[in-house]
């Protein structure tokens, strides 16, 4: 069975400061895993994807992350935080098999500090 | 592309009354999705539709809901009667069979009074 788990519920760095966002997946098959941006009152937006090709994605607006099986993480990362960034962040794990899910995790909310 | 359309965008309603909303996918993805958003509950999977037909409907709260895909361009979830809990934003979202990304619509926000 699959499942995705966000370690952090609310994350606050400094404006100009690295972003972490940390995801964990468990997956019986090959997954593809995305992150997703929701900004306030807004919809979810595609921030970048794994399916199987180089580990690490890069993804808009200076995201980026690496798929690490041995850890079974897929954590979002970014050098330097803007104002702008500042919303939920969604780790999302699918499989394409029989029962064909997509799990999402409970989200991460990223708060920009001045 | 114009990407998954939903409507109404916004909707006030008093409790009791007939709610639809409504889905575009977007064209030639088989897959779509009937998400709900809340604070309390975070988002949730209502219905998933393949090839026009509801493959998982475990997540559909009540019989007050019920979703229909007549063809492969055309969703509705409907809440009969609607209760003030039913509050929240609803999202639609399509998937293509070559690859595994979801692309979501910007939501119908619901309000029940």
């Amino acid at each position: 069975a699959q499942s995705v788990t966000q370690l952090d519920s609310h994350v606050s760095v400094s404006e100009g400061t690295p972003v972490l966002l940390r995801c964990n997946y468990s997956s019986s098959y090959s997954p593809s895993l995305f992150w997703y941006v929701q900004h306030p009152n807004k919809g979810l937006q595609l921030l970048l994807k794994y399916t199987s090709a180089a580990t690490l994605v890069k993804g808009i607006n200076g995201f980026e992350a690496e798929f690490k099986k041995s850890e079974t993480s897929f954590h979002l990362t970014k050098p330097s935080a803007h104002m702008s960034d500042a919303a939920e962040y969604f780790c999302v794990v699918s499989e394409k098999n029989r029962d064909d899910k997509i799990i999402f995790g409970k989200g991460t909310r990223l708060h920009i500090l001045p | 592309d114009a990407g998954v359309i939903q409507s109404p965008r916004h909707e006030v309603t008093e409790m009791g009354q007939e709610v639809t909303l409504r889905c575009k996918p977007i064209s030639g993805h088989n897959s779509l999705f009937w998400y709900r958003q809340t604070m309390m509950r975070g988002l949730e999977l209502l219905i998933y539709f393949n090839n026009n037909v509801p493959i998982d409907d475990s997540g559909m709260p009540e019989d007050r809901f019920s979703a229909k895909m007549p063809n492969a361009s055309f969703s509705t979830l409907k809440i009969q009667p609607s209760e003030p809990r039913d509050s929240a934003v609803y999202f639609c979202a399509s998937r293509g069979d070559s690859g595994n990304t979801i692309y979501f619509g910007e939501g119908s926000w619901l309000t029940v009074v």
